[in-house]
């Protein structure tokens, strides 16, 4: 079975530029969430998505950073324009949706972005 | 809110056995789990305790003790491949992360 799918890996740009991250969940994964995670830290929630609705976006810079999950299954990630400070690693992560207690989250490989 | 701490590294050599300690304060609690993330890497789910006590997956275990907010990750005949960050982790309808702790393992 395949793992959670990001692409790309790896994106530089220069401030102010657009940039946008994708993610495909494991199948049958109702839950979705973007994490960024800072050199030296933990990921942080960005957004959470149940099915196609987010559900938590309260982390989410929404004056530059959009998300969306059409139909229920990838999701985009959106930063526009990108600053120095949006540099690390952007994570997407899935998991079966079983409520309050779902431990067990599957994270994909990550966006390195660097802004330069 | 809810917040986790962690040493921020530990080392050891092969063979050895290292716990990992995990302290957090939370409102509401549905357990303890503990991912691990090597370099460049994707967190990979460990362990989760949902009671007090000790769970065991091989190598590695977990403990929990509610009481004391308190848990730890130990890990067993340590190999080079164990190196890595490891975090523990409030799950909460989203994942609380630690700071995370790097092991480092020598030779």
């Amino acid at each position: 079975e395949a793992g959670v799918v990001q692409s790309p890996r790896y994106k530089i740009i220069e401030k102010k530029q657009p940039v946008a991250f994708w993610c495909n969940p494991i199948s049958g994964h109702n839950t979705l969430y973007w994490y960024l995670q800072n050199l030296g830290q933990g990921p942080e929630l960005l957004i959470r998505y149940e099915n196609e609705e987010a559900v938590d976006d309260s982390q989410l810079p929404k004056d530059r950073f959009s998300a969306e999950r059409l139909k229920g299954v990838d999701s985009t990630l959106k930063i526009q324009p990108a600053e120095l400070g949006d540099s690390a690693v952007y994570l997407c992560a899935s998991s079966l949706g079983l409520g309050l207690a779902d431990n067990e989250q599957f994270f994909g490989p990550g966006t390195r972005l660097t802004v330069l | 809110g809810q917040s986790l701490e962690q040493p921020s590294e530990v080392t050891a050599v092969e063979g050895a056995i290292v716990q990992i300690n995990c302290t957090y304060q939370t409102s509401g609690f549905y357990g303890l789990s503990w991912y691990q993330q090597h370099d460049g890497g994707a967190p990979t789910f460990l362990s989760y305790n949902a009671l007090d006590g000790l769970e065991e997956t091989g190598r590695f275990s977990s403990f929990l003790s509610r009481s004391d907010s308190y848990g730890y990750l130990l890990l067993q005949e340590l190999q080079m491949k164990d190196s890595a960050s490891y975090f523990c982790a409030l799950p909460v309808d989203k994942l609380i992360f630690g700071t995370g702790t790097r092991l480092q393992v020598f030779p």
